[in-house]
């Protein structure tokens, strides 16, 4: 199974911007790079997805390395509401025929007032 | 927005006792999903629903699970004996399409309590 790495954690600082990073250095070349969050008692929540080229949607960014082991989701701006945990996820050949996704441990992000 | 619903936010059921959890997928998805989340653990998914059968299904989709789409908007997931080891939070989610490029909407959960 293709497999990411992210930190355990990170902390960011209100109204500055944030790059969780996630290593996929098996990536193969139909897997999709997706990022969810999840808040405090939430459910997941779909923030953003990207193959190759760079993504950028109303919640934030995603560069995508050249080579496509690496990835980073920008958050240009963040506030109190975007602490959560952050999950880079693989969707491929792997994730079953309808596309289950696997979760990882992810990122948690705390932002500081 | 369109939203997946959830209910009940919060069952408490003693072990041995069936439980039923439902959702409301948005109304134009085709792809149904439940997975569950242990207290301080990963979410996992357990089960995958299209076209009125399951297309997948996890290890931990035993047997004492089952799932159905009774009319056209509820999606429920059902225990048949809980076990302690069931208590979660259950997450039902759902796509328009299955492919890798789609995102999954998940409800709030319903948080399940064994006793």
């Amino acid at each position: 199974d293709a497999k990411t790495t992210q930190p355990n954690s990170m902390e960011s600082n209100e109204e500055e911007p944030v790059h969780l990073p996630c290593n996929h250095s098996t990536i193969s070349g139909t897997d999709y790079i997706h990022w969810y969050r999840q808040l405090p008692s939430q459910g997941p929540e779909y923030v953003i997805h990207g193959l190759t080229s760079n993504v950028n949607n109303r919640m934030a960014s995603l560069a995508i390395a050249e080579d496509r082991k690496s990835s980073t989701l920008i958050l240009h701006r963040a506030t109190l509401r975007d602490a959560a945990v952050y999950y880079c996820i693989l969707r491929g050949g792997y994730g079953g025929s309808q596309g289950n996704l696997i979760f990882g441990k992810g990122t948690k992000l705390s932002v500081k007032p | 927005e369109p939203e997946v619903t959830q209910t009940p936010s919060h069952q408490v059921t003693q072990m041995g006792q069936e439980v039923i959890l439902r959702c409301v997928p948005i109304s134009n998805h085709l792809y149904f999903y439940w997975y569950r989340q242990i207290l301080g653990q990963k979410v996992e998914f357990l089960v995958s629903f299209y076209n009125n059968e399951i297309s997948e299904k996890s290890e931990i989709f035993d047997d004492q699970f089952s799932v159905e789409r009774p009319d056209g908007s509820n999606f429920t997931l059902k225990i048949r004996s809980t076990k302690l080891e069931d208590s979660a939070m259950y997450f039902c989610a759902s796509t328009e399409l299955a492919g890798y490029s789609y995102e999954q909407y998940f409800g709030p959960g319903t948080r399940l309590t064994v006793t």
